[in-house]
């Protein structure tokens, strides 16, 4: 079956550092792969998505790229604000066509 | 101008209760989905629906049920309610059942169950 596997968090940075949150997935046929987001006492909102390989995804100064060959979807942002501080997530879309996440990583930016 | 709401925001009741969580959606979508979020934060799809096609995540206790009364509607059922069902419910919907599709979440619905 489809499963997604993303860095444990919780991450913790100081603001204007660089971000990387690590994702990988398996899933069989040729998945869409999605980055949500959860702000505290929030549902989750759409950050960014690819539906290809090669697809690059990317909103708010976050981008990711659909690496079918190394099967990853990592997510990254040059200079993170206190603001960003939230849980995201990593998901795909495969042919089930429903979304299977990842466990999620806190993100805390510190001023 | 709520794309999803939820009520009520908080429920809590005492074990072997049953309960219902109502969800609404206005962005004339298809399809409509309940999911479940563990303390440690794991998000896990019990259903998804739209008006031809019933999809059950066989993990799920057959004491949930969703009833859907119209395409814009989803509530969800809950029947003796047990201290694991303890955790924050999230309504979502999409504009079909494509994988190329957007989920829009509700704002959640944290049950506590004594």
């Amino acid at each position: 079956g489809n499963s997604v596997t993303q860095m444990e968090g919780p991450v913790t940075l100081s603001e204007e550092a660089f971000l990387t949150i690590n994702c990988t997935y398996t899933a069989t046929g040729y998945p869409s792969l999605f980055w949500y987001v959860q702000y505290p006492g929030e549902g989750l909102q759409l950050l960014l998505k690819a539906t290809k390989a090669d697809d690059k995804g990317s909103n708010k100064g976050f981008e990711a790229t659909y690496r079918k060959e190394t099967t990853s979807f990592h997510l990254e942002k040059g200079s993170v604000q206190v603001s960003d501080s939230a849980v995201y997530f990593c998901a795909l879309s495969g042919s089930a066509r429903q979304l299977t996440f990842g466990s999620g990583t806190q993100l805390t930016v510190l001023p | 101008d709520t794309a999803v709401s939820q009520t009520p925001k908080y429920l809590v009741t005492q074990m072997g209760n049953d309960k219902s969580i109502k969800c609404e959606q206005n962005l004339g979508h298809d399809t409509m989905y309940w999911y479940k979020q563990d303390s440690k934060k794991f998000l896990k799809i019990m259903f998804s629906y739209n008006n031809k096609e019933l999809i059950i995540n066989e993990t799920v206790p057959n004491r949930f049920s969703p009833k859907s009364p119209d395409k814009a509607h989803l509530n969800l059922h809950i029947n003796s309610l047990e201290l694991g069902d303890s955790a924050v419910y999230f309504c979502a919907s999409s504009l079909r059942q494509g994988n190329f599709d957007e989920q829009f979440f509700g704002p959640g619905t944290r049950l506590t169950v004594l």
